[in-house]
């Protein structure tokens, strides 16, 4: 089982729509959570960070975090096709400092 | 400009030669980090700095990798010997060391690495 895992994708929707992008993770006690968006041949860009259950909202992206299922997302609301990016789920697990990233699902915004 | 910087952008080598990267931190970040990226993939964790410790090394990290951090400032990755497999991005991040919880990492361009 990978550490952390999200679906490739892509996830294609149409501009104006919300688009839910979902990460589940394999360290029960992990404390933080990241979503990074990276654009083609770019680097991680940190958009939303979580520490604690629940939604947290910035701007047109809303971060979701469930420790009992082990589940973080993240919510795109007015999707706009300078979106279409990979976005990459990265967590921080117990006593370590380094992050750990999914394999990144990648968005495709359609005008 | 205050964030991460790489140099060089774009690395092509011959198997079996050595090659060095360098990464300049965000001026007030304590804690530098080494990833590697291959296509498709999500950035895996290499090695990190805290000032010029060297705190931790993942099992990715096989003896023909080196890096270093003098003085606590700018960092090099060192290949050595390099292979076909070793063809990535390498990406370098920094951070400012606080609760562990809350702690942020900004990366860099990255440097390609083209083995041949």
């Amino acid at each position: 089982q990978k550490e952390v895992e999200q679906n490739s994708g892509p996830l294609s929707v149409p501009e104006g729509a919300i688009a839910s992008l979902n990460c589940t993770y394999s360290d029960r006690v992990s404390q933080s959570f990241f979503w990074y968006r990276q654009y083609s041949g770019k680097s991680p860009e940190l958009i939303m960070s979580i520490y604690s259950n629940g939604d947290k909202e910035d701007g047109r992206f809303t971060a979701q975090l469930n420790k009992a299922s082990q589940y973080v997302s993240l919510l795109i609301r007015d999707s706009q096709p300078s979106d279409s990016a990979t976005y990459l789920c990265a967590v921080r697990g117990t006593g370590r400092r380094a992050l750990t990233f999914g394999s990144g699902t990648r968005l495709q915004v359609q005008p | 400009d205050t964030g991460v910087s790489q140099d060089p952008r774009h690395k092509i080598t011959k198997r079996g030669q050595n090659v060095t990267f360098r990464c300049d931190p965000i001026s007030e970040h304590n804690r530098l980090y080494w990833y590697r990226q291959t296509l498709g993939q999500g950035p895996e964790f290499l090695t990190y700095f805290q000032n010029e410790a060297q705190l931790e090394k993942s099992r990715l990290l096989s003896d023909r990798f080196s890096a270093e951090r003098p003085k606590g400032s700018f960092s090099t990755l060192e290949i050595q010997r390099t292979e076909q497999g070793d063809s990535a991005m390498y990406l370098c991040a920094s951070s400012l060391s606080v609760v562990a919880t809350n702690e942020k990492l900004f990366f860099g361009s990255g440097t390609q690495l083209s083995v041949l």
